[in-house]
């Protein structure tokens, strides 16, 4: 499809794992990232993977890179309240490498 | 990491009127995106603006709609052109700093339309 799709929402138990899936579009994308979207706040980027890799750990974050599926997932260990956002894949596309963005997970976590 | 500043930060405007945004970055970069969020929506890539040259535009976004400046490497606005309430979003922009650390973006102006 033309869409980077992600699932709408999921909900986790405070210190539980949050998994966090997205489907990009462009086998050739060479960068995938997640940003973070508080409310009424900007975008953070969270963390990216190279094309070549298919598996990146940053402390609490792990990301998963399945390139023949074009599966992308975001895996945050022991969630906190404070990790309660909108969360977003995107991929960097074309010859000027501009960023499409997923469709968004909204994670809430419970106390 | 780049440092932009973007402003107007938010602006409520009346129908038919333009609202101008700029955002200004640390250093020099070669390209600059412009992004629009609507409410409750993902970002959609409005243009690409490379210094020396016109933007290029995604499928839906126009010139005449959405002008856009890119003067120097480090600085770049965007119009908001006769304005209705559909043109109520976020908007936002973007380099890439070229340092493989990732894209920064803007704080955003939040426009509403009246």
């Amino acid at each position: 499809g033309e869409d980077v799709e992600q699932s709408l929402f999921l909900s986790v138990r405070e210190g539980d794992s949050s998994v966090i899936n997205c489907t990009y579009t462009d086998s050739s994308s060479t960068y995938l990232y997640w940003y973070k979207q508080e409310p009424g706040a900007g975008l953070q980027l969270l963390t990216y993977i190279f094309s070549n890799m298919d598996m990146k750990q940053d402390q609490r974050l792990t990301v998963l890179l399945n390139k023949k599926d074009k599966h992308l997932s975001l895996r945050i260990a022991d969630t906190q309240t404070g990790d309660s956002a909108i969360y977003f894949c995107a991929e960097a596309k074309g010859a000027t490498n501009k960023l499409i963005f997923g469709t968004g997970t909204l994670l809430a976590v419970q106390p | 990491s780049a440092v932009i500043s973007q402003k107007p930060s938010r602006d409520i405007c009346q129908r038919g009127t333009s609202l101008t945004i700029q955002c200004q970055v640390d250093s020099q970069v070669t390209m600059m995106f412009w992004y629009r969020q609507q409410p409750g929506q993902s970002l959609t890539l409005i243009a690409t603006a490379n210094q020396g040259s016109e933007a290029t535009y995604e499928s839906g976004f126009v010139i005449d709609k959405f002008p856009i400046s890119r003067p120097n490497l480090t600085f770049s606005t965007l119009t908001v052109s006769n304005m209705s309430p559909e043109d109520s979003s976020i908007y936002l922009c973007s380099v890439d700093p070229g340092t493989g650390t990732g894209y920064t973006f803007g704080s955003g102006t939040r426009l509403t339309v009246v």
